[in-house]
């Protein structure tokens, strides 16, 4: 059984361009979870979908910043229009159907690495 | 918001045990305590989960007092890659929400 696998690995924009991070979950889970992490700090969460519903999205800016689950494919992290500042680690994790959030084992990927120049 | 503190780093030398306190006074009654371990350039890995009293795996145990507003994270016999962020984290629901809060974690340095 594969792990949850992200895609690119590492993803280099110039500002002002669009970044497309992939997330596939582990098989048979149907929760879908992002994160940022910047250097030397802890991650914060972003967004937690199921399939083709966004749960919550309170930890992710309202402007440039979307994401998807679709019913097929990976769910996909967008970032439009990208600055500096969003330079840091993305990663996503999925969870089996059943306890959400914290109460719920999450299996994380490798991470994006996205550099913004 | 349920919220956790933990010591921002620890020191520690191969094969002693090491034991992570973690602070979390709002817990609600429904929450799970989980750690999370991580190392440099992967994403985290979890690590043990419990609700009350103590938990064992083969990696590690978990302690949780009777009012459950501390958890302590026992690593029997460190070794060197055990040197890692180590996560406490709570289930947190906010309002209506499934957010998941990791915080700062410990940074453990484990010695030869």
């Amino acid at each position: 059984n594969a792990g949850v696998m992200q895609n690119p690995r590492h993803l280099v924009r110039r500002r002002g361009q669009e970044a497309r991070l992939r997330c596939s979950p582990m098989k048979g889970h149907s929760h879908v979870y992002w994160y940022r992490q910047l250097p030397e700090e802890g991650l914060k969460f972003m967004v937690y979908l199921q399939k083709e519903n966004i749960i919550d999205e309170s930890g992710m800016p309202k402007e440039r910043f979307s994401a998807e689950f679709p019913k097929e494919g990976p769910s996909i992290l967008r970032i439009q229009q990208v600055v500096r500042g969003d330079s840091a680690a993305y990663f996503c994790a999925s969870s089996r159907p059943g306890l959400a959030g914290a109460n719920n084992e999450q299996f994380f990927g490798p991470g994006t690495r996205l550099t913004v120049l | 918001l349920a919220k956790t503190t933990q010591p921002i780093s620890m020191d520690s030398y191969e094969g002693q045990e090491v034991n992570i306190t973690c602070s979390h006074n709002n817990i609600a009654t429904n929450d799970y305590i989980t750690w999370y371990q991580q190392f440099p350039s992967q994403g985290p890995r979890f690590i043990i989960q419990g609700y009350k009293t103590k938990v064992t795996n083969e990696v590690a145990s978990l302690f949780i007092p009777a009012d459950r507003k501390s958890s302590t994270l026992s690593l029997p016999r460190v070794s060197l890659s055990d040197t890692a962020v180590y996560y406490c984290l709570v289930g947190d629901r906010g309002t209506g929400g499934f957010k998941t809060i990791f915080g700062a974690g410990t940074r453990l340095f484990v010695k030869a």
